[in-house]
């Protein structure tokens, strides 16, 4: 099993819809975790961090469950600007660090 | 600030050669990586710095040295180039273990 997997894809959502991405993780013992954006032919940009209480910038809402040890990321009124690939994020620390990445969860926002 | 810069952007090799992908950051991060990003395997860790003169492995080291004399600085190392180290390269820093990382803009090699 992979330490972070997330559905590929692609999700070719309409103009102004809602969408969501789940990203699960198998190691308990992960302590931080981000949502990343990359766009084609691009470097990973961090999108936002993910917190206990769930957070929420704009139109994106992240929340962490760690008893089900699931991620996920919610983006309303989507634009057509959100096209992109979404990379989930986990970090751990066992005295030096461990961050792993999700394959990537393509969008395709559709006019 | 500049961010995290790399050179070059993209690379031709040919198998056998050796070549050094270069990467600087002026944010005086401590914290500083190497990626590898090929399709439908995400981004792997190849080597990684937590400060000047402190390297260490990460997930696919093999055929890449690193070292890093200053803080600014994080050359990756390709000593014998193989067609399996086609890939795009990423560096990134950050200033602790725990907060999120900058990447740069990659490096896109080939090796024939």
């Amino acid at each position: 099993r992979k330490e972070v997997e997330q559905d590929p894809g692609p999700f070719n959502v309409p103009e102004g819809a809602t969408v969501a991405f789940n990203c699960t993780y198998s190691n308990s013992a992960s302590q931080s975790f981000f949502w990343y954006r990359q766009d084609c032919r691009k470097e990973p940009k961090l999108l936002m961090s993910v917190y206990s209480s769930g957070n929420e910038d704009g139109r994106f809402t992240a929340q962490l469950n760690r008893a089900s040890q699931y991620i996920s990321l919610l983006i309303r009124d989507s634009k057509l600007s959100d096209s992109a690939t979404y990379l989930c994020v986990v970090n751990r620390f066992f005295g030096n660090e461990k961050l792993t990445f999700g394959t990537g969860t393509r969008l395709t926002i559709i006019p | 600030n500049a961010g995290v810069t790399q050179t070059p952007k993209f690379q031709v090799l040919k198998t056998g050669q050796s070549m050094t992908l270069q990467c600087a950051q002026d944010m005086n991060h401590e914290y500083m990586s190497w990626y590898r990003q090929d399709p439908g395997m995400g981004l792997r860790l190849i080597h990684y710095s937590v400060g000047a003169g402190i390297t260490d492995q990460g997930e696919v080291p093999n055929g890449y040295n690193v070292s890093r004399s200053t803080t600014e600085d994080f050359p990756l190392r390709l000593l014998s180039a193989a067609p399996s180290q086609t890939s795009v390269y990423f560096c990134a820093s950050r200033r602790t273990a725990q907060e999120t990382q900058y990447f740069g803009p990659g490096t896109r090699l080939l090796v024939l």
